[in-house]
């Protein structure tokens, strides 16, 4: 299967800072999303994005499929993003999503 | 229902007992997923159905571990003669069939004393 790496492993940010989350995967992925662990640990789906670029609120992904990242971008970070964020892809026929490790992201106010 | 629902939401048990978390999806999705989370990694692949079918549980990590889908609605995982390196957070998922976003429930933490 398909090994994915997340990067950095932990980020401390003070509130209103700009930060970015990058995703490796070591084979082409024809699935990525990335996700949001809440400190209560409900995971939330932030975006399906298997290429290309979205952008939701003060979020956006950016997918280079080709090169085989993905990276989040968190402009404005508040307190309510801290969390671990996970990306995870599909490759090939498999239908089971393979996550990262994580990045813990700890917004200070 | 409206979301994905889990229960029970906390397990304490001693080593060597049977323990079975359940899985409710929503209710238009065909396809169930069991997910093992252990504390500071990514989830893990267990299991997952379509409808009742079971196409792969390669996943499992081993015999003890079992999942059922008998209606293609509501889903039990079973772990039999729990361990202690059983102790994780299990995280059903599901979607519409074919589809690419994954809808999770809030997980069970399972602590296996």
């Amino acid at each position: 299967g398909i090994q994915v790496e997340q990067s950095p492993p932990d980020l401390i940010l003070q509130e209103g800072a700009n930060s970015t989350l990058r995703c490796n995967f070591s084979d082409s992925v024809n699935n990525l999303q990335w996700f949001h662990q809440n400190p209560w640990g409900q995971l939330i789906n932030l975006f399906y994005i298997p290429s290309g670029t979205k952008q939701n609120g003060r979020l956006s992904a950016t997918t280079v499929a080709t090169e085989r990242y993905s990276l989040l971008y968190i402009s404005s970070s508040q307190t309510t993003d801290s969390g671990v964020y996970f990306c995870a892809g599909l490759s090939g026929s498999a239908r089971q999503l393979t996550f990262g490790s994580g990045t813990q992201l700890t917004v200070l106010p | 229902g409206a979301g994905v629902s889990q229960s029970p939401r906390y397990k304490v048990t001693k080593r060597g007992q049977d323990v079975t978390l359940r899985c409710d999806p929503i209710s238009s999705h065909a396809t169930l997923y069991w997910y093992q989370q252990a504390l500071g990694q990514g989830p893990e692949f267990l299991t997952y159905f379509n409808y009742e079918a079971q196409p792969d549980k390669s996943g499992l990590p081993s015999d003890r571990f079992s999942a059922e889908r008998p209606e293609g609605s509501i889903s039990t995982l079973t772990i039999q003669r729990t361990e202690q390196r059983d102790s994780a957070m299990y995280r059903c998922a599901s979607s519409l069939p074919g589809a690419n976003v994954l809808t999770f429930g809030a997980g069970s933490r399972l602590t296996v004393l």
